[in-house]
Formats: C-alpha cells, structure tokens, sequence
C-alpha cells in the first residue's frame, strides 16, 4: 500500500520558471491538500480539494494553481516561481469522516534561485 | 477563525525527562484533535488522537487528554528518548457546515533529546 506519494523530492528551479509537483494516493481518499512548511511557521494550506473536480483555494493561494481530474491524482503548479516559494511541499490525503487523520507524502524541498 | 496555538520551541531535554508540550485551540463546535510527528528529512505521520472531550489518545508511551473545559490537548511522555528528537504538530479537524476534512496545525515545537 504506497499511501500518498509525493514527486520529486527535490527540485531547484529559476526565477520564472514553471513546474508541476505530482501527488497521488491510492486510499480513495475524497479530501486532498497542500502545504507548505516554512520554519517556524508551521504548515500553511495552500490548496485542497473535496473530490474530483472539486477545488477551492486555502490560506497562502497566490502563485500556485491546482485541478483535480481523478480522486487520486492532485498536482500543485506553480505558474512562475519566486524565491518567496522556496520551501517544502507537503501533499495529504483524508477521508472526510472527523475522526480519522490525514496521510502525508514525503515532501518536495524546492528551492527558487 | 478556528486556530491552534503550541509552545515555543525549541525545547531540549536530556533522555529519560519528562515531557509536555502545551497545546491550546479555538475552535466552533467539537474539533477532532491530533498530534502529528515529523522525524528529520520525512513527512508529518500521526502520533495520537483524540475525537471527543475527555478522550485520551495515546501511542509509543506518548498521551494527550483532550480537554474542553480549557480548550487543550497537551503533549506528555513520561520518559524521552533519543529517538524521540523530532517536530512535534498539533492540529485540529473541524465539523461545519462543508465539513472539508481541512486540518489547521500550530507552528509545530522542536523537540531535541540529549544522551
């Protein structure tokens, strides 16, 4: 069971740049999301999404576009990267019951030069 | 809004201390409470939960009492390992009215053990 898993791991793109960070699960999970972790700042939501289809903007939007065409796929863009967009991405994955948590992938450091 | 607030870290403690990392939220309603783990260099991984007021949730000799009277979730291990240095996430699940599944984490707390 692969959970939720995050591509690539590292990425060190130019000021302009554009890329996709890839996210899937395999879970069948309705909820998916973005964060990003900056030091002590905790994890900020950048985006998430309620199912296919189905997505709506978090705390830190501003630079970053999503879609989500299957329930387990949910990549995050970044439409042309800034340095203030160094940092590292987590994708997570939930069913929408309260009780139960959400399952993270392994992150994507990106650094902006 | 709903929020989540953690002490300050970092805390550094020698192995074998007792550990409390403080916890406090504001949220509407009942939240679901959660504490998350994040080793060097990996992603954030439970660590325990609470669902309901007075619940304890409890996992690796960790324990948190979900507290309504005092809006609280305190982190508490009895004897801390090496093992244990990593950062340590509060967060919160909230019911509404588009109950999302959204988490909202604190800053997250520094816990460095030494030998």
């Amino acid at each position: 069971n692969a959970g939720v898993t995050q591509t690539p791991k590292f990425q060190v793109l130019k000021t302009g740049q554009s890329m996709t960070l890839q996210c899937a699960q395999d879970m069948n999970h309705e909820y998916m999301s973005w964060y990003r972790q900056d030091p002590g700042m905790g994890l900020r939501l950048i985006h998430y999404s309620v199912g296919a289809g189905i997505t709506d903007q978090g705390e830190v939007p501003n630079g970053y576009n999503v879609s989500r065409s299957t329930t387990e796929d949910f990549p995050l863009r970044l439409l042309s990267a800034a340095p203030s967009q160094t940092s590292v991405y987590f994708c997570a994955s939930s069913s929408q019951s309260m009780d139960t948590e959400a399952f993270f992938g392994q992150g994507t450091r990106l650094t902006v030069v | 809004g709903d929020s989540v607030t953690q002490m300050e870290g970092p805390v550094t403690l020698s192995e074998e201390a007792f550990l409390t990392i403080n916890c406090t939220y504001t949220a509407t309603g009942y939240p679901s409470l959660f504490w998350y783990v994040q080793y060097p260099g990996e992603g954030l991984q439970l660590l325990l939960k609470a669902t309901k007021a007075d619940d304890k949730g409890s996992n690796k000799g960790f324990e948190a009492t979900y507290r309504k009277e005092t809006t609280s979730f305190h982190l508490e291990k009895g004897s801390v390992q090496v093992s244990d240095s990593a950062v340590y996430f509060c967060a919160l699940k909230t019911h509404g009215s588009s109950n999302t599944g959204k988490l909202i984490f604190g800053q997250g707390t520094t816990l460095q053990v030494k030998p």
